[in-house]
């Protein structure tokens, strides 16, 4: 497995600010993904972060609400930028470690709740 | 598209019971499947897996079969105690490759009581 840290583990926020949400890791991993759990729902892909070069998003998810970065092989962020109260949520990024590998590792979450 | 469907909660269970919660995919191809839980405030941890037909993932007194035939993978304990009490999320990988994304089942809220 891996050890895997988020940061801030929660916040309050108001609606049309900028949260960024940083995802370390213990040591190298192959991939890194963002998920988003809306209350008392299923987990849902934001888009999977790629290592020096522009995430890859799922359909329903732009760049522009949710910019991505992961400049090397144990980092990574997510901005939730103009936020509203449906931006509420708990954020997860995931990782994969070796290639061949599909388990994903989930670090402990953000719990956003936007005013 | 791919999918998982659970069976609905809320499940509720006396301590020792036995536990099965009920997990049917649609997958073109070969997936992998996962269980994972959640505990009370936490994030997702990985219970369990299976890659392949027939195979049985198991951890900590829980056990699944990768049914093709059947396109299922129920998640089984002989004797439930108060601390299982938790989401339970099936899970598959598209395909089975690494980088792809796990497609989840709405997830079952177990609560066991003593």
């Amino acid at each position: 497995s891996a050890v895997i840290s988020q940061k801030p583990s929660r916040d309050i926020c108001q609606r049309g600010t900028s949260l960024t949400i940083q995802c370390q890791v213990d040591s190298q991993v192959t991939m890194m993904f963002w998920y988003r759990q809306q209350p008392g729902q299923s987990l849902t892909l934001i888009a999977t972060a790629n290592q020096g070069s522009e995430a890859t998003y799922e359909s329903g998810f732009v760049i522009d609400k949710f910019p991505i970065s992961r400049p090397n092989l144990t980092f990574s962020t997510l901005t939730v930028s103009n936020m509203s109260p449906e931006d509420s949520s708990i954020y997860l990024c995931s990782v994969t470690r070796g290639w061949g590998t599909d388990t994903q590792y989930f670090g402990p979450g953000t719990r956003l709740t936007v005013l | 598209g791919d999918s998982v469907t659970q069976m609905e909660g809320p499940v509720t269970l006396s301590e020792e019971a036995f536990l099965t919660i009920n997990c049917t995919y649609t997958a073109t191809g070969y997936p992998s499947l996962f269980w994972y839980v959640q505990y009370p405030g936490e994030g997702l941890q990985l219970l369990l897996k299976a890659t392949k037909a027939d195979d049985k993932g198991s951890n900590k007194g829980f056990e699944a079969t990768y049914r093709k035939e059947t396109t299922s993978f129920h998640l089984e304990k002989g004797s439930v105690q108060v601390s299982d009490s938790a989401v339970y999320f099936c899970a598959l990988s598209d395909r089975g490759q690494a980088g792809t994304a796990l497609i989840f089942g709405k997830g079952t809220t177990l609560s066991v009581s003593s």
